[in-house]
């Protein structure tokens, strides 16, 4: 059974560009969430999507954005990458929207560097 | 001042040992208690979920939840260098679906 999927899984981008970020979620699973990670920190939450809305947003700027389509699948797009974007940005899933007791399964990242 | 304060160590223990690891928190609205292990280039994997104050162990790991003292822990025992891993903490409010991490403790077991 294949877990969290996230595609691609290194990035290299320029200052000022827009990079979109893949995520497929564990079979049986419905809801996602995006969290960055920067070196030698822990996660920091962006965004959760259900039924294909974003339910909850974490403080990041509007420069991130996300979508979920019908099959649960989910994107996040950046736009106007700053070097301070760089980072691994890590997608979760989960069975159940509205419950924690499942726990997320995280994917392995996607990791973008910013020049 | 973060929301939760974890020593990223690194720690360094001889295999056979007791891991011990902890944070701290200020958000008083925190219910749900996570400890979660990430190994190099991966995502991380949950290793423990605790509700609430108490303990809860599962095989060679123990947590523990002091919420009067807004302090969790996790206990590695009997420590092999496979558990050589970064050890993030997590937590959530009741009916707020965010987790949110401590910066992580480096552990590495030397065989």
């Amino acid at each position: 059974d294949a877990g969290v999927t996230q595609s691609p899984t290194h990035l290299i981008k320029t200052r000022g560009q827009q990079v979109t970020l893949r995520c497929s979620p564990k079979s049986g699973h419905d809801t996602v969430s995006w969290y960055q990670q920067a070196l030698g920190q822990g996660p920091q939450f962006i965004f959760q999507y259900y039924e294909e809305e974003e339910r909850q947003r974490g403080n990041f700027p509007d420069r991130f954005s996300g979508h979920q389509f019908p099959n649960y699948s989910s994107e996040l797009n950046v736009n106007a990458l700053l070097l301070g974007d760089s980072a691994l940005y890590l997608c979760a899933s989960s069975p159940q929207w509205g419950t924690i007791d499942y726990g997320y399964t995280f994917g392995s990242g996607t990791r973008l560097t910013v020049v | 001042q973060k929301e939760v304060e974890q020593d990223p160590g690194p720690l360094s223990v001889p295999e056979g040992a007791i891991v011990s690891l902890n944070c701290t928190y200020s958000n008083s609205a925190f219910q749900y208690f996570m400890w979660y292990r990430q190994y190099s280039r991966k995502g991380p994997e949950l290793l423990m979920y605790t509700y609430s104050s108490g303990n809860k162990e599962d095989g060679r790991f123990t947590a523990q939840v002091d919420k009067s003292s807004k302090y969790i822990s996790l206990f590695i025992r009997d420590s092999q260098p496979s558990d050589s891993a970064t050890y993030l903490c997590a937590m959530s409010a009741f009916n707020d679906y965010k987790l949110s991490f401590g910066a992580g403790t480096t552990v590495t077991v030397r065989a």
